[in-house]
């Protein structure tokens, strides 16, 4: 069974500009996760998608990052402008939806720099 | 009070040693309990799942601790390999996790 799969790897960017990621869960995961990891810290959610609705967003800073999963597949998360303290690990996360709490798979993730 | 609190260690072993890690978490409703395994530079991998009556799986052992809130992770007979950074995770609401900063482990020879 194929992963969840993520692109680009790695991104380096000047502050203020823009940059977005893609994540593709694994086949028939009803839920989509993206986290950021600060080096050192856990991962931290900032938004969660059941099918194509938004569950949670609250931790999202929604003046700069946006994300949509317009087809209940795959997704994609947007930050724009970029600031320096954005520099992290950006990860998706699948898991399937039959009730209650589900294990989650992570993607290989991709690794932001801001400059 | 953070939602999740884990010892960051690091924890430097010998191999062939028992180590055990713990990790708190703050909501008492919380239902689901996880510890993920994380590699230098790479995702977190689920290592396994913390039942109320506890579970092992092979030298691993998980255990949960309801009145004092909190989740233990045992490791016997360390090897090399087990070098690793390990997480605990906490459900908030349905399908969604708090995840601990991590706890560190190297096992030396």
């Amino acid at each position: 069974e194929a992963g969840v799969a993520q692109s680009p790897r790695y991104k380096i960017i000047e502050k203020r500009q823009s940059v977005a990621f893609w994540c593709n869960p694994i086949s028939g995961h009803a839920t989509l996760y993206w986290y950021q990891q600060i080096l050192g810290q856990g991962p931290k959610l900032l938004i969660q998608f059941q099918n194509n609705g938004v569950v949670d967003d609250s931790q999202l800073p929604k003046d700069r990052f946006s994300a949509e999963r317009l087809k209940g597949v795959d997704s994609t998360l947007k930050i724009q402008p970029a600031k320096l303290e954005d520099s992290a690990v950006y990860l998706c996360a699948s898991s399937p939806w039959v009730g209650g709490v589900n294990e989650q798979y992570f993607g290989p993730g991709t690794r932001l720099t801001v400059t | 009070r953070k939602e999740v609190e884990q010892d960051p260690g690091p924890f430097n072993v010998p191999e062939g040693a028992t180590v055990a890690f713990n990790c708190t978490y703050s909501n008492s409703a919380s239902q689901s309990f996880f510890w993920y395994r994380q590699d230098c530079r790479k995702e977190p991998k689920l290592l396994m799942s913390v039942y109320s009556s506890g579970n092992e799986d092979g030298r691993f052992t998980a255990q949960l601790n309801r009145a004092s809130q909190y989740i233990s992770l045992l490791i016997r007979d360390s090897k090399l390999s087990d070098s690793a950074t390990y997480l605990c995770a906490v459900n908030k609401g349905a399908n969604n996790l708090f995840f601990g900063t991590g706890t560190r482990l190297t096992v030396i020879p």
